[in-house]
């Protein structure tokens, strides 16, 4: 079964840091273009960063840029995201989700997405 | 960036409703477009991709048009399952998803 599943959420205060993971299995993980995206509770979908299948490209959203840090280990069929400074304003469902690239990108499997909350 | 605007922000509807969602790109973005629909607490699923392309396994009652600025989803005849909340989403610079459209029973 193909499947994505994230870790490592929780609850964490304001300049904080944490990482967030995204195992992979049922397909060939390095094939693929793959992208984290979170959701605040309540409101809507937000793109936060994109790696290449190979990691040698990489692009973030405005709102995270200089703060998260988006990484792979294809050797281990894993997905990563370092988040730090943290903000009230990063507290949201963080999915990852496959991108099979080529011709028209779209986000073909996501992962059940894991909480982050910061707060004090 | 992109700007995507979606509407309605809400809709009513009934079992068996012919329902179209709009949505619009502040500039053009080719074909560049998908729809995913989201249930409460799940994660979103890809329908459509580059604009009209069903995704496997959705059924054929979704279908999705337009190019450019302008685009629609279509649902033909709508089913229990298929009230959620239906985001667009924009491939052609970056990403962005447009506010989502919560489609609700009537």
């Amino acid at each position: 079964e193909v499947q994505l599943v994230e870790s490592g959420g929780g609850l964490v205060q304001p300049g904080g840091s944490l990482r967030l993971s995204c195992a992979a299995s049922g397909f060939t993980f390095s094939s693929y273009e793959m992208n984290w995206v979170r959701q605040a509770p309540g409101k809507g979908l937000e793109w936060v960063s994109y790696i290449s299948s190979s990691g040698s490209t990489i692009y973030y959203a405005d709102s995270v840029k200089g703060r998260f840090t988006i990484s792979r280990d294809n050797a281990k069929n894993s997905l990563y995201l370092q988040m730090n400074s943290l903000r009230a304003e990063d507290t949201a469902v963080y999915y990852c989700a496959r991108d099979p690239g080529g011709s028209y990108s779209a986000f073909d499997i996501w992962g059940q997405g894991t909480m982050v909350t910061v707060s004090s | 960036d992109i700007q995507m605007t979606q509407s309605p922000s809400s809709l009513s509807a009934s079992v068996g409703d012919r329902v179209t969602i709009t949505c619009r790109a502040s500039q053009s973005i080719s074909s560049y477009l998908n729809w995913y629909q989201q249930k409460p607490g799940k994660a979103p699923k890809l329908l459509i991709y580059a604009a009209s392309s069903l995704q496997s396994g959705v059924p054929s009652r979704f279908s999705g048009s337009g190019s450019g600025t302008d685009f629609t989803l279509t649902i033909s005849s709508l089913q229990p399952e298929d009230f959620a909340t239906y985001y667009c989403q924009q491939s052609y610079s970056s990403y962005t998803f447009g506010q989502g459209t919560k489609l609700e029973i009537k």
